[in-house]
């Protein structure tokens, strides 16, 4: 069954620092999506993005964050300078509909901010 | 606005014991419903989802309806394994423009015992 790839599945970085996680969706697929959890708490919606734009974006992403499709295969969110606020697990989704008929996530890549 | 509210976990459970995860939601329009499940380690499945009011989603021997009336979408299973030890959310779609979102609940945590 195809897969939302994300890497890396853990990273660690300094406060301040810049920081680009990476996911490879589902080729077919058109939509793209960025979520977040902070350890314990819900899956929050970061932004969706189609046709190589921002579709909707929430209040938590911010100037710091930018998102990107560099490649046509790869999704990229890049976080400027990070906090320690935004440690946490940050999934990638992809779907070939815009209703989330077909919205299949990735495992996540576990951000720790120090 | 839109929100999901699902019961506070843990729910401890010994093996083929029968399952609910109460979940309510406040909504404008009419969102479809979906029940995630994040295994240990791994990233978010979709479990079952219901698009319209009284419908049935079911999968895996898990069931949930979509109640208007009671603005619910309940999970349950008749008889538990150890496998399903998990996290379960619920959540609502949100149309925008070309995407949808997802917004989720808190999670419930489920423990299987043999």
């Amino acid at each position: 069954e195809p897969e939302v790839t994300q890497t890396p599945s853990h990273q660690v970085t300094q406060m301040g620092q810049e920081v680009i996680l990476r996911c490879v969706p589902i080729s077919n697929h058109l939509y793209f999506y960025w979520y977040r959890q902070i350890l314990g708490q819900k899956v929050e919606f970061l932004v969706s993005f189609y046709n190589n734009e921002i579709s909707e974006k929430s209040e938590i992403f911010d100037d710091q964050f930018s998102v990107e499709r560099p490649d046509g295969s790869n999704f990229t969110l890049k976080i400027r300078s990070t906090k320690l606020e935004d440690s946490a697990m940050y999934f990638c989704a992809s779907s070939d509909r815009g209703r989330l008929e077909g919205y299949t996530f990735g495992s996540g890549t576990r951000l720790t901010v120090v | 606005g839109n929100s999901v509210t699902q019961m506070e976990g843990p729910v401890t459970l010994s093996e083929e014991a029968f399952l609910t995860i109460n979940c309510t939601y406040t909504a404008t329009g009419y969102p479809s419903l979906f029940w995630y499940v994040q295994y240990p380690g791994e990233g978010l499945q979709l479990l079952l989802k219901a698009t319209k009011a009284d419908d049935k989603g079911s999968n895996k021997g898990f069931e949930a309806t979509y109640r208007k009336e009671t603005t619910s979408f309940h999970l349950e299973k008749g008889s538990v394994q150890v496998s399903d030890s998990a996290v379960y959310f619920c959540a609502l779609s949100r149309i925008s423009g070309n995407t949808g979102k997802l917004i989720f609940g808190q999670g419930t945590t489920l423990q299987v015992k043999p």
